[in-house]
């Protein structure tokens, strides 16, 4: 079965500091990873993915994610944080070769960025 | 359309009373997903359509809940009898074709509350 673990519930950081949100995953097979944001009262926003290539992945707003293999992790970053960035985010898999099989999603990472 | 475009944005039912969600996927996606996402910010998924066929419906709860893609009608997500922990978002998702590196996006999901 497929997992993915986020272990901050929140993550603190000032303004214009760098910033990671973690993931882990758990799959039987090769993954696709993803990074969501979901705004307050707004829907999930796709950030990125893996799929292959380049372990480092580049999406939107600046934000970067990592695919390490030998740690199963696709943690979240970004060189410079805004309070803008302030959100909650989620990291999800899907196992590849399963057809179009569901997302699956960790809990999910609040960031909370402080002026 | 360019977005996944879900009505109503809040309902709130008396208990044991039927909901209906709707679903607008992005013009030429071929896959439909629901999910729920209830107080925790878990997200749990319901269903998935290929077209208007039913791909995969291990997350639904049946007893209480069906969900229809229709040609040329909006997806729809019905709760016959709500009850008290059917209060949560409801996410519908949209993806193209088979592949699972695909992208899915979603709706800004349609909040039930029920009383």
């Amino acid at each position: 079965a497929q997992s993915v673990a986020q272990p901050e519930d929140q993550v603190n950081v000032a303004e214009g500091n760098p910033l990671t949100v973690k993931c882990t995953y758990s799959v039987s097979g090769n993954p696709y990873l993803f990074w969501y944001v979901q705004y307050p009262n707004r829907g999930l926003q796709f950030l990125l993915k893996y799929i292959t290539g380049d372990n480092l992945v580049k999406g939107s707003y600046g934000f970067e994610a990592e695919f390490n293999k030998s740690q199963t992790s696709f943690h979240l970053k970004k060189p410079s944080a805004l309070v803008s960035d302030s959100a909650l985010y989620f990291c999800a898999v899907r196992v590849t070769n399963s057809g179009n099989t569901p997302l699956v999603f960790g809990k999910g990472t609040r960031l909370s960025v402080i002026a | 359309g360019e977005e996944v475009a879900q009505t109503p944005k809040h309902l709130v039912r008396g208990e044991g009373q039927k909901a209906k969600l709707y679903c607008a996927p992005i013009k030429g996606h071929s896959y439909v997903f629901w999910y729920q996402q209830v107080l925790k910010n878990e997200f749990k998924f319901l269903i998935s359509f290929q077209n208007e066929n039913v791909f995969d419906e291990t997350g639904m709860p049946k007893e209480r809940f069906s969900a229809k893609c229709l040609p040329n009608s909006p997806c729809s997500l019905e709760i016959q009898a709500t009850k008290l922990e059917d209060s949560a978002v409801y996410f519908c998702a949209s993806s193209q074709s088979v592949s699972s590196g695909n992208t899915i996006y979603f709706g800004e999901g349609s909040w039930l509350t029920v009383v």
